[in-house]
């Protein structure tokens, strides 16, 4: 199994928005609206940010945005702060065994 | 407060076995599907395993196929990951997480260091 494919690294200002796409196959995240996203930051674990494509858990920010277009899912960072820079990885239901699959992950900076 | 505390990794020579462990609680752990996730230092997330709430069903990632093997003892809400075989690769620290089709909360993690 693949991992979905995501930008190495994104970049913003304060105060400005970013996307973070994933993209996968229609086995994966076109075939299911089970695509989530997790926030590392440096030597901790990572949290749930986004679950079921666009859900938001209770206590995230609702700067944090999900959405799904065909097999791309994107992670919409909106107002970034300094705090939002940390590692960013999707997570997506697949048909094939092991059944879960985890994107590349991406570098969020906040210039 | 849901909470997930891995224990057992270490360090183990190329070919050996470590069993790792998983202690739940603030949630019914028999209720649950649970996973088990790694990332090598320096390194993305890793898929590895999952196993149905009952235990009747196992996944693994082709990486680690015929070496782990997930179980489970719902009586003490615990979870286990036996590895065997292990190899330098294997290195990472393991996740242990909740979930059904997303994974929240996640453990601490353990650190698994295969080296001679």
């Amino acid at each position: 199994q693949s991992a979905l494919t995501q930008p190495a690294s994104v970049s913003g200002s304060p105060g400005q928005s970013i996307t973070i796409s994933c993209t996968g196959t229609s086995s994966d995240v076109g075939g299911y609206n089970y695509v989530s996203w997790y926030q590392q930051h440096p030597g901790k674990a990572p949290k749930l940010m986004i679950y079921d494509v666009s859900n938001r858990p209770s206590g995230v920010s609702n700067r944090f945005s999900g959405s799904k277009s065909g097999n791309t899912a994107s992670l919409t960072i909106s107002g970034l702060q300094a705090e939002d820079e940390a590692d960013y990885y999707c997570s997506s239901y697949t048909s094939s065994s092991p059944l879960y699959v985890f994107g590349t992950g991406t570098k969020v900076t906040v210039l | 407060e849901v909470q997930l505390v891995e224990s057992g990794g270490g360090l183990v020579q190329p070919g050996g076995s470590l069993r790792l462990s998983c202690s739940a609680s603030g949630f019914t752990f028999s209720s649950y599907a649970m996973h088990w996730v790694r990332q090598a230092p320096g390194k993305g997330l890793e898929y590895v395993s999952a196993i149905s709430s009952n235990g009747g069903s196992t996944y693994y990632a082709d990486s680690v196929k015929g070496r782990f093997t997930i179980s489970r003892d719902n009586s003490k809400n615990t979870l286990y990951l036996q590895m065997s075989s292990l190899r330098a690769e294997d290195t990472a620290v393991y996740y242990c997480v909740k979930g059904s089709s997303w994974f929240d909360p996640w453990g601490q993690g353990t650190l698994v260091t295969v080296s001679s």
